[in-house]
């Protein structure tokens, strides 16, 4: 257990509809990202939180968005859901910046129908 | 951008044996962290080894360690005396330093036999 929490485990919905997935980092972990994990992409960084504010972006989509609240926990938000969203989404999180060891959590998986 | 290949995408391995999982990175940085994670069935992401770029000895943990070689652009990882709980999925990652974001490679699925 990697003290990283994420829920719920499982989701399934339908195309063109919102979702949010939540995460809770590590106690003390001012740092979270977010990787998507698909079939044909692999894993792949979506987007990194640190201590509230947005650091950096990788290969997000516009239609989906994150935050990190002032308790530190941050949610991924997904909307106009397409098929192809379809994948596992992690979260991870690290004490600091730079070359600190990111934490997983146990991930989301989104199925779209 | 940097890249990370994991060309065996299957490697299997009696219990008890040895096995090395390959990996090479492309990148033009000195300053970079290579990883290796492991995902079993569950799904989870599990931290097995990390390298520092700047280190010249090679990383160990337990029946873990790497083959580093930098001039090479090379991190394998050997398992030593092999368990039916090492099967997963082993993913090698690249962070360059300064960034934050983990590179994947594609993995490659061990099997381990009885």
């Amino acid at each position: 257990d990697s003290g990283v929490t994420q829920t719920p485990k499982h989701l399934i919905t339908a195309t063109g509809q919102r979702v949010t997935l939540r995460c809770s980092p590590r106690s003390g972990d001012l740092s979270v990202y977010w990787y998507q994990q698909s079939l044909d992409q692999g894993l792949q960084f979506l987007i990194q939180y640190y201590n509230g504010e947005e650091r950096a972006k990788g290969n997000i989509l516009e239609r989906f968005s994150a935050q990190q609240f002032p308790d530190l926990h941050s949610e991924l938000n997904l909307s106009s859901l397409e098929l192809g969203d379809s994948a596992l989404y992690f979260c991870a999180s690290s004490v600091d910046i730079g070359w600190e060891t990111q934490y997983f959590g146990p991930g989301t998986r989104l199925l779209v129908l | 951008a940097q890249t990370v290949t994991q060309s065996q995408p299957e490697m299997s391995v009696q219990e008890a044996e040895t096995v090395t999982l390959s990996c090479t990175y492309d990148t033009s940085e000195s300053d970079y962290y290579l990883f290796w994670y492991k995902q079993p069935p569950s799904r989870q992401m599990i931290l097995v080894i990390r390298q520092e770029a700047y280190k010249q000895q090679n990383a160990t943990e337990n029946r873990f360690s790497v083959n580093f070689q930098k001039a090479a652009k090379s991190f394998s990882l050997k398992i030593s005396d092999s368990q039916l709980g090492d099967a997963a999925m082993y993913f090698c990652a690249y962070k360059q330093g300064g960034s934050e974001k983990l590179v994947f490679g594609k993995g490659t699925k061990l099997t381990v036999n009885p």
